[in-house]
């Protein structure tokens, strides 16, 4: 089992629809929790970050953690073309000097017009 | 805002020959990264640092070395470079502050191609 596991899609939602992104991680002791979007040829760029059990909301993205099933996700309300990305979970490994993340191998969201 | 700048956009270098890859990050971040970058198989982590000359092994270190000479500077030297580690190298930069909420940012990356 992977440590970070996401559907590599592309998932493809119309314009102005709810696209909705999954990730789910296998270390039980795991407590941040990240997306990342990356448009091809760029660096990752952070869009969320989520430490606590519920939702979380920043504008247009809401990211919902459970701790419990171990299920982290991103919701993109109002989808634009501009959203159009591949999304990277992250999640956090904690050790003496500090925390490394490990990342899923992303999610291709497609936004069409 | 946060900047972290890589050396090269774009390297084209020749079977065993040594290649020096540099990160400078502007924040007075701790902590750095290198990650490389993989079609299908995402970022891996190759080397991290949590202090200057202070080094530790990622997920996938071998034919990979790292120097931290200073703070805000952080290297990926492969010592022979092989046709295997043609990929898109990544540098990240964080700040610890003691728990664990800490974020993670990236440069532009550097695209390695070994003939």
């Amino acid at each position: 089992q992977k440590e970070v596991e996401q559907n590599s899609g592309p998932l493809s939602v119309p314009e102005g629809a709810i696209a909705s992104l999954n990730c789910t991680y296998s270390d039980r002791v795991s407590q941040s929790f990240f997306w990342y979007r990356q448009y091809s040829g760029k660096s990752p760029e952070l869009i969320m970050s989520i430490y606590s059990n519920g939702d979380k909301e920043d504008g247009r993205f809401t990211a919902q953690l459970n701790k419990a099933s171990q299920y982290v996700s991103l919701l993109i309300r109002d989808s634009q073309p501009s959203d159009s990305a591949t999304y990277l979970c992250a999640v956090n490994r904690h050790t003496g000097g500090g925390n490394k993340l490990t990342f899923g191998t992303g999610t291709q969201l497609k936004v069409e017009l | 805002d946060v900047k972290v700048t890589q050396s090269s956009r774009y390297l084209v270098k020749r079977t065993g020959e040594k290649v020096f890859l540099e990160c400078v990050q502007d924040m007075d971040h701790e902590n750095m990264f290198w990650y490389r970058q993989d079609p299908g198989l995402g970022l891996r982590l190759i080397y991290f640092s949590y202090d200057v000359k202070m080094k530790e092994k990622g997920d996938i270190p071998e034919g990979y070395s790292v120097s931290r000479e200073k703070k805000e500077r952080f290297s990926l030297i492969l010592e022979s470079a092989s046709t295997n580690q043609t990929s898109m190298y990544l540098c990240a930069s964080s700040s610890w502050t003691g728990g664990y909420q800490e974020t993670q940012y990236f440069g532009p990356g550097t695209r390695l191609l070994v003939l």
